[in-house]
C-alpha cells in the first residue's frame, strides 16, 4: 500500500531531551517536507527536500534540523526541544520534486514539557 | 515571503446550499494554488489544485478560481453535504518547492 508513514505518532517530552521523529514513504517520491499545525495559524512549512542530499528551510526553521541521506526517509530532529515546539507535526511527499499533489502523513503529537 | 490570508475562519451552511472560502497572497510569483480539506483527526488531503494559467478549474461539486492581478484564489463548493464538514486549507506556492498555507476554514453543513 502506497504510504507515507510517521514515528512516534504521540510523544510526550521534557525540554532539551534530543528527539527524532521518523518519516518514510514507499512511493519513490522526490519531495518531501515537513509542517507544523497549530490552532489559529493552519500548516507552517519547517523544512523540505527537493531529493536526496537536497534539503532547504521552509518559514519557520528554528529549532529543527533534517537530513535526506536516503529518498525514502526525511527525519525531523529537535536538538533541544521547547515548550514552543509543542504541535501537531506532518511529514509530506510528492512525485515530483517539487509541491504537486503531496501526500501527507498520519502526524505527531508532540508535548514537550 | 508569502503571506496566505482566509476568510471566513468559520461558515456554517445548510445542506444543499453553496459554500465560498476565499484567501488572497502577497507574492506575485506565487504559481501553484492547492485546496486541502482536513476531516477532524485526520491528515489534510488535497481536493483541487489551480496553476496561475488557468482562471478556473472545477472538479464535480467543487470549483477554484484565481485572479491574479487582485491575488486572490477562491474555493466553491455546491450542493454541500454533511461529508462536507471539514478544515479546508488554502496555500500558495511561489518557487515550486515551497508552500504557504493560509489558517483554515471550518465549514459546518447543517443538515
Amino acid at each position: 500500500e502506497a504510504q507515507v508513514t510517521q514515528n512516534p505518532r504521540y510523544l510526550i517530552t521534557v525540554t532539551g531531551k534530543k528527539l527524532t521523529v521518523t518519516c518514510s514513504q514507499n512511493m519513490n517520491h522526490e519531495y518531501m517536507s515537513w509542517y507544523r499545525q497549530d490552532p489559529g495559524l493552519g500548516l507552517r512549512q519547517i523544512y523540505y527536500s527537493m531529493n536526496v542530499e537536497v534539503t532547504d528551510k521552509g518559514d519557520v526553521p528554528e529549532g529543527y534540523k533534517v537530513s535526506r541521506k536516503e529518498k525514502r526517509n526525511f527525519p525531523l530532529i529537535l536538538e533541544s526541544p521547547s515548550p514552543n515546539q509543542t504541535s501537531l507535526y506532518f511529514c509530506a511527499s510528492s512525485l515530483s520534486g517539487r509541491t504537486d499533489t503531496q501526500y501527507f502523513g498520519p502526524g505527531t503529537r508532540l508535548t514537550v514539557l | 515571503g508569502e503571506n496566505v490570508e482566509q476568510h471566513p475562519s468559520t461558515l456554517s451552511v445548510q445542506e444543499g446550499d453553496s459554500a465560498v472560502i476565499k484567501c488572497t497572497y502577497s507574492d506575485s510569483a506565487s504559481n501553484y494554488f492547492p485546496w486541502y480539506k482536513q476531516e477532524l483527526g485526520k491528515r489534510p488531503q488535497l481536493i483541487i489544485d489551480i496553476r496561475s494559467n488557468v482562471g478556473e478549474k472545477k472538479d464535480q461539486r467543487i470549483a477554484v478560481t484565481l485572479n491574479k492581478t487582485a491575488k486572490h484564489f477562491s474555493l466553491h463548493i455546491t450542493e454541500t453535504q454533511p461529508e462536507d464538514s471539514a478544515v479546508y486549507f488554502c496555500a500558495a506556492s511561489p518557487d515550486d518547492y515551497k508552500l504557504s498555507f493560509g489558517a483554515g476554514t471550518t465549514v459546518t453543513v447543517r443538515a
